[in-house]
């Protein structure tokens, strides 16, 4: 079955400048999650949705960093005048319930990079 | 606030010895334990996990963890490596909505 999909998988960018990361997760999970991973770092947590809502988004960093998920499935994170330090890779993941338990399966990533 | 520490970025082990990789965590809640794998241009794969139950877990590879409460560790073993499981290994701790890693450790096999 398909897993959790992200596109795109690489993106290039000017300082400044406004990109926007897309998560498809695996069908019928309702909890999506947001992580960035810098080189040589654990995966961080951004923001936690359960169903079209954010229900912890305590992990972005600042208010140039936004995810929505609308219809509960597909979620886009968007990041607003674009910093060299936001160079990393963006890691979305899914879960069933979002119980703490739960596995979360990862996509394969998007590598942000901010010349 | 929960927290895992992995000790030692880089592991290198011979072929067909054994693997350690240690994780010791903080959690204020009984804590839900994770290891997963990343080969190279993968996505994170998950190993195994602790929720409740039996402290000695078996994952796929042949990997197993033990979650001792008293030392808070959750220790990834397996007992002969192959060059296959030349790869980075995250331990991972669970609740309050996410999940919080280490700085993962990345396995060398040295044939």
């Amino acid at each position: 079955g398909a897993g959790v999909s992200q596109t795109p998988s690489n993106k290039v960018t000017e300082k400044g400048k406004y990109v926007e990361l897309r998560c498809d997760p695996i069908s019928g999970h309702t909890a999506l999650y947001w992580y960035r991973q810098s080189l040589g770092q654990g995966p961080e947590f951004l923001i936690y949705f359960q169903g079209t809502g954010a229900a912890d988004d305590s992990g972005l960093p600042n208010d140039r960093f936004f995810a929505v998920r609308p219809e509960g499935s597909v979620s886009t994170l968007k990041i607003q005048r674009t910093e060299r330090g936001d160079s990393a890779v963006y890691l979305c993941a899914s879960s069933l319930t979002g119980t703490g338990g739960d596995e979360q399966f990862f996509g394969p990533g998007t590598r942000l990079t901010v010349l | 606030a929960q927290s895992v520490t992995q000790l030692g970025s880089h592991v290198s082990v011979s072929e067909g010895a054994l693997v350690l990789l240690r994780c010791n965590y903080s959690s204020s809640v009984p804590p839900y334990l994770f290891w997963y794998v990343q080969y190279p241009n993968q996505g994170l794969q998950l190993l195994l996990k602790y929720t409740t139950g039996a402290t000695l877990v078996k994952g796929i590879n042949g990997f197993e963890a033990e979650f001792k409460k008293s030392e808070t560790s959750f220790h990834l073993t397996k007992p002969s490596a192959h060059m296959s499981d030349a790869a980075e290994y995250f331990c991972a701790v669970g609740g309050n909505n996410r999940l919080a890693f280490g700085k993962g450790n990345q396995v060398v096999v040295i044939p």
